[in-house]
């Protein structure tokens, strides 16, 4: 059984540029979460998708977009970065399976520094 | 909207000693209880879970939690620690059936000396 994937495992942007990550999902599972993690707090909700569609988003603006596949991989955009947005930023996978739902499964995450 | 209390940031302990660390969240709902961990150079793994039933769950490597339902807290434990236990701890609810994701606590920061 293969893990949740993440590419790259780090990167570099200066303010006002746009960057893209991308996760692979763990095997079977159809959900793919993303969350942002400043250093030293806990992840923070970015949004979820399902199906190929946005099922649930936190409190994060509309710069941060994404996008799954048919094969339930996913992708982050993040346009006209700002500092604030140096991060870890991880993707978490799951299944909606009755209870089971929100159990999510993490990738090791893509550390941006934007400069 | 949901919020989570995580009582201590940093705690410090020796091998063989117990370790209680609190969770209180704040929801309406019904509401899944999670404690991930993340261990030094490693992703978040799950370390236990509460979904209903017995309110005393049991997860990996020696811990467990307890669900209080009257006190919104889902309090994370183990009896003795170990070297190995030294890791950042994370308390997650997160609404039943809902897409909100997880809502993390701050964290805390457990360093157990030899």
């Amino acid at each position: 059984e293969t893990g949740v994937t993440q590419s790259p495992t780090h990167l570099i942007k200066t303010r006002g540029q746009q960057v893209t990550l991308r996760c692979s999902s763990q095997s079977g599972h159809n959900t793919v979460s993303w969350y942002q993690q400043a250093l030293g707090q806990g992840p923070q909700f970015i949004f979820q998708y399902y199906r190929e569609e946005e099922n649930g988003r936190g409190n994060f603006p509309p710069r941060f977009s994404g996008l799954q596949f048919p094969n339930y991989s996913s992708e982050l955009n993040v346009n006209a970065l700002e500092l604030d947005d140096s991060a870890l930023y991880l993707c978490a996978s799951s299944t909606q399976r009755g209870l089971s739902y929100n159990e999510q499964f993490f990738g090791p995450g893509t550390r941006l520094t934007v400069l | 909207a949901q919020s989570v209390s995580q009582h201590n940031h940093h705690v410090i302990l020796s091998e063989a000693a117990s370790l209680e660390l609190g969770c209180n969240y704040s929801y309406g709902g019904t509401v899944n209880l999670f404690w991930y961990v993340q261990y030094p150079g490693q992703h978040l793994q799950l370390l236990l879970k509460y979904f209903s039933g017995d309110p005393l769950v049991k997860g990996i490597k020696g811990f467990e939690a307890e669900f209080i339902k009257s006190k919104f807290s889902f309090n994370l434990r183990k009896p003795s620690v170990q070297w190995s236990d030294t890791a950042e701890y994370f308390c997650a609810p997160s609404a039943r059936g809902g897409a909100d994701g997880l809502t993390f606590g701050k964290g805390t920061h457990l360093i157990i000396q030899p």
